[in-house]
């Protein structure tokens, strides 16, 4: 069973901060790697979906990276804004691309 | 901008009764997702649909969970009976296809069992 791991579980950071957290995978039979964003009172949001080793993702101040050989995947915050308080989960699809298997998430606390 | 749309928002139910959710995935989108959530733990795929067939029901409870998606757009899960343990987050997903897609999701029925 393909295991995803996230680290923190739990985040609080000034706003006007950078922060960044880990999603954890294993390195074999790797296939994509997902990160959405989940806001309180509304639907999980897609931010990037990764497939490339060293590969390098950007919207607005979020940015991802990505290292298959290690297994592992950065999530960055530049400048955090109260916005940005939300559970931030990573997910893979490992071998057979059948479905995804979601980490149990970095819940982001922005403090004003 | 489309979006996937779920009902009921909330429920409350005591165990032992039945209990329906509905989904309505994006227009275009051949697969669904039905996720469970519980408090502290990412979501966990409990059914996926390729079109009206599914493709992956291992972690369902097959003893008292149902799902179907009749004409391969909008889809039903039931549960039946209710027990304490599945009070939970329940999530709808959609997208274009299986793995490298982007999956987009409803804003899902909190279930609480009474």
């Amino acid at each position: 069973i393909l295991n995803v791991e996230q680290s923190p579980q739990s985040l609080h950071v000034q706003e006007g901060d950078s922060t960044n957290f880990t999603c954890s995978f294993p390195s074999s039979n790797f296939y994509a790697l997902h990160w959405y964003r989940w806001e309180t009172a509304k639907s999980p949001e897609a931010l990037f979906v990764m497939t490339l080793n060293g590969d390098e993702k950007k919207k607005g101040r979020i940015s991802a990276t990505l290292n298959t050989k290690e297994g592992y995947s950065y999530l960055y915050i530049k400048g955090s804004q109260p916005e940005d308080s939300a559970t931030y989960l990573c997910a893979s699809p490992g071998q057979g691309a059948q479905k995804l298997v979601f980490g149990q998430g970095t819940r982001l606390t922005i403090n004003p | 901008e489309a979006e996937v749309a779920q009902s009921p928002r909330y429920k409350i139910t005591e165990k032992s009764q039945a209990v329906a959710f509905w989904c309505d995935p994006i227009s275009g989108h051949a697969t669904l997702y039905w996720y469970r959530q519980i408090l502290g733990q990412g979501p966990e795929l409990l059914v996926q649909f390729q079109d009206e067939s599914v493709v992956d029901d291992s972690q369902l409870p097959k003893d008292r969970f149902s799902a179907e998606r009749l004409k391969g757009v909008d889809s039903t899960l039931k549960i039946q009976p209710a027990e304490l343990g599945d009070s939970a987050m329940y999530l709808c997903a959609s997208s274009l296809g299986r793995g490298l897609y982007e999956q987009y999701f409803g804003p899902g029925t909190r279930l609480t069992v009474t």
